[in-house]
Formats: structure tokens, C-alpha cells, sequence
């Protein structure tokens, strides 16, 4: 069983068009990172999420926290072809305190 | 700054052959991390090492993997010998302290198994 579900795994769409992506799990987690990956590169952090309903902007890109913090989604705004790439959310987990990351999103924005 | 540095880019091996992984961290950075990105997968991490000394290795197959951090600086990742499921992108990832926010990931290095 995967400790963070993301769907969906897969989105194409037209450039200009808006969408969500989300990250489910069934536990509560003091926080929770997304990361894009582009092709041939590693992940890169794009925001960290901390209290329970929080909204956090980055230019199109708005991420909020669920208030429970289980869960949290990513809305992209008039999606440019930049945008593609797999986004990925992640927490820490274990006694080691380690990065747990999610199956991921792979977004394609068609020009 | 520089980012963190990873080599070779690309491997092709076949199964039963050894393999060796190298990772430069960025400048300074006490934590390290080696991550196995499957296709279609998030990273899993395989090993985290302060400084020179292992956090977390539970999820190294240690019959096969091992890893060293010499001196505190570079890391090299060796798996030996390779199987067809080790087929993957090895990730290297530093970060400033052990509790650091942010980890800086390399460009990774891609492994095929034939």
C-alpha cells in the first residue's frame, strides 16, 4: 500500500487550459513537499505545505494543504508548455524521518 | 553555486555485471542521499549518510548494494551483481543539515540491466 496516492498519473492537455492535480493519503503529516521533475533531471522542490489548510502561491501554480492534513492538491493556472514535466508530492516519514515520495503526476501541456 | 554532480549519465550493463555510482554533493552539505527512481515511480530512498557515517540504510538490498561516503564529501553507489529489476535512475540528493527543508537532487544517472 502506497503511503501517498497521486492522481492522476497521467494529464495532457491544451496549452492555456487550468488543472488540478492531488495527493492522498490516509494519515496526518506535519507537512508535505511538491517537487517537478523534468526529463533527464532531477526533482526539484517546488513548495513546502506546514498547517492544515493552508494556500501557498507560486506565479500559476497554487497549492493548498488539506485541513485535516491528509492530503493536499496542486492548480495550475493557463498551463504553458514550461509546466510539463512529473510532478511529484512527498513527506517525511519513519523513524529515520525520511523523504516518502508519491507515484506522481506526469503533465504534458500541448502547444 | 554549483548543483550536485552525478557520473556517469548514462550505463548500460548486463545482468550479472558490476556497476559503480558517483556523487559530488553540493559545497558544505553534511547530508547525502541515494534514491532509486523506477520507471513510472517516485524516488525511494536507499541510503542517507551524515557526514560519513549511515542514518538510514533499510532499504538498501544489501546482498547487492553498497555505498560509501569517503571523507564526508563524494559517495559512490556500487551494485554488484546487477539484476534486470535494478534497471532504474539512481538519484543523489544533498542537503545542508539532516533536518534541511530542502534536498538538492543531481540529474541522476540512468541504469539499464540487459
Amino acid at each position: 500500500t502506497q503511503l501517498l496516492e497521486q492522481s492522476p498519473q497521467f494529464l495532457s492537455i491544451q496549452e492555456g487550459e487550468n488543472l488540478t492535480v492531488y495527493c492522498n493519503s490516509s494519515s496526518v503529516f506535519s507537512s508535505l513537499q511538491w517537487y517537478r521533475q523534468e526529463p533527464g533531471e532531477g526533482p526539484v522542490l517546488l513548495v513546502t505545505v506546514v498547517t492544515g489548510g493552508e494556500v501557498k502561491k507560486l506565479k500559476r501554480l497554487t497549492f493548498q494543504f488539506g485541513d485535516a492534513r491528509k492530503d493536499s492538491s496542486l492548480h495550475i493556472t493557463a498551463a504553458q508548455p514550461g509546466d510539463t514535466g512529473l510532478y511529484l508530492c512527498a513527506v517525511r516519514s519513519g523513524s529515520a524521518r525520511q523523504l516518502t515520495f508519491g507515484s506522481g503526476t506526469q503533465l504534458t501541456v500541448l502547444p | 553555486e554549483a548543483g550536485v554532480a552525478q557520473s556517469p549519465r548514462y550505463k548500460i550493463i548486463e545482468k550479472r555485471q558490476s556497476v559503480a555510482f558517483w556523487c559530488n554533493p553540493i559545497s558544505g552539505h553534511a547530508t547525502l542521499y541515494w534514491y532509486q527512481q523506477i520507471l513510472g515511480q517516485g524516488p525511494k530512498l536507499l541510503i542517507q549518510f551524515q557526514n560519513n557515517g549511515v542514518v538510514d540504510d533499510s532499504q538498501l538490498p544489501k546482498d547487492r548494494f553498497s555505498a560509501e561516503r569517503l571523507k564526508g564529501v563524494d559517495s559512490t553507489l556500487k551494485i554488484q551483481p546487477a539484476k534486470l529489476e535494478d534497471s532504474a535512475v539512481y538519484l543523489c540528493a544533498s542537503s545542508r543539515y539532516r533536518e534541511s527543508e530542502t534536498q538538492y537532487f543531481g540529474p541522476g544517472t540512468r541504469l539499464l540491466v540487459l
